[in-house]
């Protein structure tokens, strides 16, 4: 089955500071793709960072960066320099090249706040 | 480039009734995959349309249709709305269909009440 496992429910953060939010995915996929998503309370889903199998070095986007392990099928982000505005929640998710389908599979988010 | 765009944002309906919900895609992009959020079961996919036809189909009862449009815009019906349906629907939009390292970017999402 593939799945995406988010395990903290809610972190905080001082303001500045950075903060690593986890994500483990399970698949017998050789070939997939791993993205962040950031949704504030708004709701709409905003694409951060993305992180394909075989890419050998990690993804990185201004103060976003994915710390990919694929032996421990982990694609943690990082979020540097933290800043209030990056109150929301996170999702992580996963898509399967084999399946030949644009179907995203979803995590259940880590809500993160900032605070001042 | 405008992004993906939703309408409306907002609905509420009662049991029994249908709802169409509308999703315009990023200029160029020929796929869209529709998905369902709620506190309770996450973010679920429900269908993925490219060049008018489906290409996917989530585990959602009959009465959640779909179809895509000539110019890539997209939408969803819901008939005979229970109160589950309630949710979050979210669509998204991607050049290919099919690609997982095409990513896909949402809409702001329509909020559906069902009373």
């Amino acid at each position: 089955a593939q799945k995406i496992t988010q395990t903290q429910p809610g972190m905080f953060v001082q303001e500045k500071e950075a903060v690593t939010l986890d994500c483990t995915y399970d698949t017998s996929d050789q070939s997939y793709g791993l993205f962040w998503y950031k949704q504030p309370s708004s709701g709409e889903m905003i694409f951060l960072i993305y992180q394909g199998s075989y890419d050998e070095q990690n993804a990185t986007e201004g103060r976003y960066s994915l710390n990919f392990q694929k032996a421990r099928k982990s694609a943690n982000l990082v979020i540097s320099a933290s800043q209030l505005g990056d109150s929301a929640m996170y999702f992580c998710a996963m898509s399967p090249l084999s399946s030949n389908t644009g179907k995203l599979i979803f995590g259940q988010g880590t809500t993160l706040q900032v605070k001042p | 480039k405008a992004g993906v765009t939703q309408t409306p944002r907002y609905l509420i309906k009662t049991r029994g009734q249908q709802v169409t919900l509308s999703c315009s895609p990023i200029s160029g992009h020929r796929s869209v995959s529709w998905y369902q959020q709620t506190p309770g079961q996450g973010l679920q996919f429900l269908f993925e349309y490219f060049s008018e036809t489906q290409r996917n189909k989530g585990n959602f009862p009959g009465r959640f249709s779909g179809r895509q449009f000539s110019n890539s815009r997209s939408e969803m019906n819901v008939s005979t709305l229970e109160l589950g349906d309630s949710a979050l629907y979210l669509c998204a939009s991607s050049r290919l269909a099919g690609a997982g390292t095409d990513t896909q970017y949402f809409g702001p999402g329509t909020r559906l009440t069902v009373l």
